[in-house]
């Protein structure tokens, strides 16, 4: 138990839609990164929030949007789905003052 | 250019066999190092860290990992290998430039025979 939960665990979506998928954290964790990892390769950086604020963004276009909320939970939402876009997404939180990221165990997003 | 390098794609030892993995970096200032552990489905469990101090950093697991600087190098070990183990070895740096996201290299994946 890792205290970062993410939903949906999977899912399936067709090129151009649209996807949201969330991410809670432990109370205290006010920042959340989220990270792309694709088949065979490390997690790629996607973006960090802090205070509910965007705080640092790896190379992804405008199309990766993130939110956060005051309840540490969080959000990655995906437009105009793309087939490269299938991965693994991962959620890490750290709480104030710790320089430690706590992972999600992810979810997989297949994109047909 | 800026990288986290881990030459070793993947790796297969016996169990009871010793153990290591190699990771390479390739920044400016000496950044903060990391090995991660993700078992199949799994996300990403911090096995040690090496922010300043001891050039020899003992994690979880019976994992131990030495920094050296002047082969930019932050190797894994353990001594004997258990078939739990078995799973990809992700290391990972964060640069001291007042950046706040971890660099990933591309993982080694291992392979524990009986």
């Amino acid at each position: 138990e890792t205290g970062v939960t993410q939903s949906p665990t999977h899912l399936i979506k067709t090129r151009g839609q649209q996807v949201t998928l969330r991410c809670s954290s432990q109370s205290g964790h006010n920042t959340v990164s989220w990270y792309q990892q694709a088949l065979g390769q490390g997690p790629q950086f996607i973006f960090q929030y802090y205070r509910e604020e965007e705080n640092g963004r790896g190379n992804f276009p405008p199309r990766f949007s993130g939110l956060q909320f005051p309840n540490y939970s969080s959000e990655l939402n995906v437009n105009a789905l793309e087939l490269d876009d299938s991965a693994l997404y991962l959620c890490a939180t750290t709480g104030p003052g710790a320089n430690v990221l706590t992972f999600g165990a992810g979810s997989r997003l297949t994109v047909l | 250019a800026q990288s986290v390098t881990q030459p070793d794609i993947h790796i297969t030892v016996s169990e009871g066999a010793s153990l290591e993995l190699r990771c390479n970096y390739s920044y400016g200032a000496t950044p903060y190092l990391f090995w991660y552990v993700q078992s199949p489905g799994q996300g990403l469990q911090l096995l040690l860290k090496y922010f300043s101090g001891d050039t020899l950093v003992q994690g979880i697991k019976g994992f131990e990992a030495e920094f050296k600087r002047s082969q930019s190098s932050f190797n894994l070990r353990k001594p004997s290998v258990h078939w739990s183990d078995a799973a990809e070895y992700f290391c990972a740096v964060v640069p001291q430039t007042g950046a706040n996201n971890l660099f990933f290299g591309t993982g080694t994946r291992l392979t524990v025979i009986p």
